[in-house]
């Protein structure tokens, strides 16, 4: 089955922990997102990449990093600077720039 | 800076209820308009989108949208609701028309709940 794998589902850390969120797709697609979903905020966009070793900051960027040295993975750092890291974080792809976007099922990180 | 606005925090109705949820985006130029669907415990999915041509546009479970540009808005409607519709519903816009999708903005969510 094609789609996006996001792991693990569940992660806590320590506060001051830099942690490495995962993302898979198997679509095919060139582009890739990371967003951030807040009860009441919606959704987020941290980064986003068109193609490999491309990335653009989103609109929360800060306390965080992407890599996108292949196309299907596009892995998402929180830093120890991210002050509200606690959040569910959702990985998207879509074919191109400009094509709708597929999910995943998400990540809920927990820090203390 | 660009905005999009999803009137209800939470709407409740009883199956069988007609159910229309408003959008509105805040940018003059080109749009390509989209609304997706978390149900319970599933991944977010396209529910149906507009990018030109017909304002009415049709998309699945028995959703239709319709753009109308004088009022920026995109409001999502169903004429009988299903308590399967239950879910969290989102508007959201792309204003880079042709260009990169990481201008797409989303509203903040409207939770729909279906009573049986």
């Amino acid at each position: 089955d094609g789609g996006i794998t996001q792991s693990p589902k569940y992660l806590f850390r320590k506060e001051g922990q830099n942690v490495t969120l995962s993302c898979e797709q198997n679509l095919n697609h060139d582009a890739m997102y990371w967003y951030r979903q807040d009860p009441g905020q919606g959704l987020r966009l941290i980064y986003y990449s068109q193609i490999v070793n491309d990335f653009q900051k989103g609109d929360i960027a800060e306390g965080y990093s992407v890599s996108r040295e292949k196309k299907e993975s596009f892995p998402l750092t929180v830093t120890s600077a991210q002050k509200n890291p606690t959040a569910f974080y959702l990985c998207a792809s879509s074919l191109t720039g400009r094509s709708p976007l597929h999910f995943g099922n998400g990540t809920r990180l927990t820090v203390t | 800076a660009q905005s999009v606005s999803q009137h209800n925090h939470h709407v409740i109705l009883s199956e069988a209820a007609s159910l229309e949820l408003g959008c509105n985006y805040s940018y003059g130029g080109t749009v390509n308009l989209f609304w997706y669907v978390q149900y319970p415990g599933q991944h977010l999915q396209l529910l149906l989108k507009y990018f030109s041509g017909d304002p009415l546009v049709k998309g699945i479970k028995g959703f239709e949208a319709e753009f109308i540009k004088s009022k920026f808005s995109f409001n999502l409607r169903k004429p009988s609701v299903q308590w399967s519709d239950t879910a969290e519903y989102f508007c959201a816009v792309n204003t880079n028309y042709g260009g990169s999708q990481g201008n797409l903005i989303f509203g903040k969510g409207t939770k729909l709940s279906v009573k049986p």
